[in-house]
């Protein structure tokens, strides 16, 4: 069974302060994801990772870092966090293949709201 | 860039009913496209993929096509239950390369009643 933790699942921040969202997947795909989830927007894109040492940009990088120091883990970094940034996250792995199978294996989400 | 269009924001039904979803897309290459499902307190999951235009994805009762021609993808279950009561999402495959990245359509809330 795929498996895809996030952690913390809900996290309450001042603004200005840093965050850190982690993700952690055992199902050993090279591809894994940042997507946030607002009302009206549907998920969108922050980060995603090719492998272990690889971070690129996705839709709406402004104001996150990522970080992926093993092929298992993906963090998502908010160095300045601001009050627009709460929202649920959900991170994501997917198999590197030659065409688009478009099965993701999703986290339960993690709840950010920033005061 | 790519991206998808959801025209329904909430769709409430009966059991039974018959559940029509449809949303637009825009992409330069060749679209390979999918809907998500998404119950509540979970992430969304695949429920089913269409590769090629005016044939059918069928998934759990679902049936998905798409047309190339109005760049229109469309949801379609003949009689739904409750427990189909969840977030649907049109979602396009980016064409090409190995980052396997998906853009979501804003999704649909679909309510179903016994």
């Amino acid at each position: 069974e795929a498996a895809v933790t996030q952690s913390p699942r809900n996290k309450v921040a001042v603004t200005g302060g840093k965050v850190t969202l982690s993700c952690n997947q055992t199902n050993n795909h090279n591809n894994m994801y940042w997507y946030r989830q607002d009302t009206g927007h549907g998920l969108r894109l922050i980060h995603y990772s090719y492998g272990a040492g690889s971070t690129e940009k996705g839709d709406i990088p402004d104001g996150y870092k990522a970080s992926r120091p093993s092929q298992e883990n993906f963090s998502l970094i908010l160095e300045l966090a601001t009050p627009s940034q709460t929202s649920v996250y959900f991170c994501a792995s997917g198999a590197r293949t030659g065409g688009n199978t478009g099965q993701l294996y999703f986290g339960e989400g993690s709840k950010l709201t920033v005061l | 860039g790519d991206s998808v269009t959801q025209m329904q924001g909430q769709v409430t039904l009966s059991e039974d009913d018959f559940l029509f979803i449809n949303c637009t897309y825009s992409t330069t290459w060749y679209p390979t496209l999918f809907w998500y499902v998404q119950y509540p307190g979970e992430g969304p999951q695949l429920l089913l993929k269409v590769t090629t235009a005016n044939n059918k994805g069928i998934s759990r009762g679902f049936e998905a096509t798409y047309d190339k021609r109005t760049t229109s993808f469309h949801l379609q279950k003949a009689s739904v239950q409750e427990s189909d009561s969840a977030v649907y999402y049109c979602v396009l495959g980016e064409g090409g390369g190995l980052s396997g990245k998906l853009t979501f359509g804003e999704g649909t809330q679909v309510t179903v009643i016994s």
